[in-house]
């Protein structure tokens, strides 16, 4: 699986939209982009997946660069609540253990 | 996720003692997976299985053992804890993957085990 890289932390204005960074210049053209996070030692909870396209659901926006090698998780109003640990893996399909592997992610703090 | 629940929720327990840890789901999914997270790191895989008959080792899989009861429940233990075991656990679903497609884990709320 792809090693990807994020910034330990980043800030972010209450009722502003948060970007949120990673770049993954070794995927595969089989891996899939996922972005988890974590609220304080809470257990990861999904937000979205993408493969090339850009995708969005009720949480959030994932746009994929078209080479692939980074992406851009966008919570298009952060809440205080936002405030957590977010995780960027690529995983490919049908890879042997199906495991997620979780780096050290961002920290993203919303400030009222 | 509530449909993924673990218990016990918090445990503290000395050296040399055996600690069963579960989880269930009413996911009806067929994959299921234990993590540990120590502090301010990621989550590491320990053992996962894919069915019932299907049992796997992760990457740090020494010291613990699973059972697959029922499609719905997967136990992790700790056949004699140690205190470097000290961290919190985590247990996952998945479905099986569309076509084409990868599976989405789903995590419990966590286990946090102390080992004195």
């Amino acid at each position: 699986d792809a090693k990807t890289t994020q910034p330990p932390s980043m800030d972010c204005a209450e009722g502003r939209a948060a970007n949120l960074p990673c770049n993954h210049s070794t995927i595969s053209g089989n891996e899939y982009v996922y972005w988890y996070r974590q609220i304080h030692s809470q257990g990861p909870q999904y937000i979205i997946h993408g493969l090339k396209n850009n995708e969005t659901n009720e949480m959030a926006s994932l746009i994929i660069t078209e080479d692939r090698k980074s992406s851009t998780l966008i919570l298009p109003h952060a809440t205080l609540r936002d405030t957590a640990v977010y995780y960027c893996i690529v995983r490919v399909y049908g890879g042997a253990t199906n495991k997620l592997i979780f780096g050290t992610g961002t920290l993203l703090a919303v400030q009222p | 996720d509530a449909d993924v629940t673990q218990t016990p929720r918090n445990r503290i327990t000395k050296t040399g003692k055996r600690i069963m840890l579960e989880c269930s789901q009413t996911k009806g999914h067929d994959r299921m997976y234990w993590y540990r997270q120590d502090p301010g790191l990621g989550l590491q895989l320990i053992y996962y299985s894919f069915d019932v008959k299907d049992i796997n080792k992760g990457e740090i899989s020494d010291g613990y053992s699973v059972s697959r009861q029922a499609q719905a429940k997967f136990s992790l233990s700790l056949e004699s804890a140690i205190p470097n075991q000290t961290a919190l656990y985590f247990c996952a679903t998945s479905g099986y993957p569309p076509q084409g497609g990868t599976d989405t884990q789903y995590f419990g709320p966590g286990t946090r085990l102390t080992v004195l």
